[in-house]
């Protein structure tokens, strides 16, 4: 299975701040993705981390408040700016190993936004 | 988008009962189709998946079935056990416009003792 570190574990943060979290993954993982997991909900996909480019966000994420870098294969950061409360949740990297299509996951970053 | 809807949202069996948690997807293109199960505090852990060329697959208590005409795939957990008790989530992976894998809801599963 795919090893992904990721850090940091939770902090908590006053509104109008900015967080970023990072990841490292082995280099079995080809595809990353940020997911957002609020309280007692799914998960939810925040973006595809793409190498040296921009990335690729869904529907209701923008780069302006979730900027995300992946400069090489193997680390990405997700930054939250600008927070408020609303921001209060877990964020998840997740990396896609080999090319047979199993994500796993980062232990997660418990943010509370104050 | 794809959507992949779960049911039921809460499932309470005794220990030793079978569990059963269905899913359905929109997308006829989804070929793969993997099972999550998150502890409290934990991250998801995927503990099956099946592709679209096989219709069921098992793995000890664990089974997961397939029927790509209908859409429907489902989580079989036999024998259960209380350590089973977890929020289940089953996804869809999904290639339209971009690679990516969507989550069903979770289903709270507690096994009692």
């Amino acid at each position: 299975s795919a090893v992904i570190s990721q850090k940091p574990s939770r902090d908590i943060c006053q509104r109008g701040t900015s967080l970023t979290i990072q990841c490292q993954v082995d280099s079995q993982v080809t595809m990353m993705f940020w997911y957002r997991q609020q309280p007692g909900q799914s998960l939810t996909l925040i973006a595809t981390a793409n190498q040296g480019s921009e990335a690729t966000y869904e529907s209701g994420f923008v780069i302006d408040k979730f900027p995300i870098s992946r400069p090489n294969l193997t680390f990405s950061t997700l930054t939250v700016s600008n927070m408020s409360p609303e921001d209060s949740s877990i964020y998840l990297c997740s990396g896609l190993w080999g090319a047979r299509e199993k994500l796993f996951f980062g232990s997660g970053t418990q943010l509370s936004v104050l | 988008g794809e959507n992949v809807e779960q049911h039921p949202s809460t499932l309470s069996v005794q220990e030793g009962d079978s569990a059963v948690i269905k899913c359905t997807y929109s997308d006829s293109a989804s070929n793969y189709f993997p099972w999550y199960k998150q502890e409290l505090g934990k991250r998801p852990q995927l503990i099956i998946d099946i592709r679209s060329n096989v219709g069921e697959k098992k793995d000890q208590r664990i089974a997961v079935t397939l029927n790509k005409t209908a859409k429907h795939f489902s989580l079989h957990i036999t024998e259960t056990q209380p350590e089973d008790s977890a929020v289940y989530f089953c996804a869809a992976w999904w290639e339209t416009s971009g690679s990516r894998l969507t989550f069903g809801e979770g289903t709270q599963l507690t096994v009692n003792p």
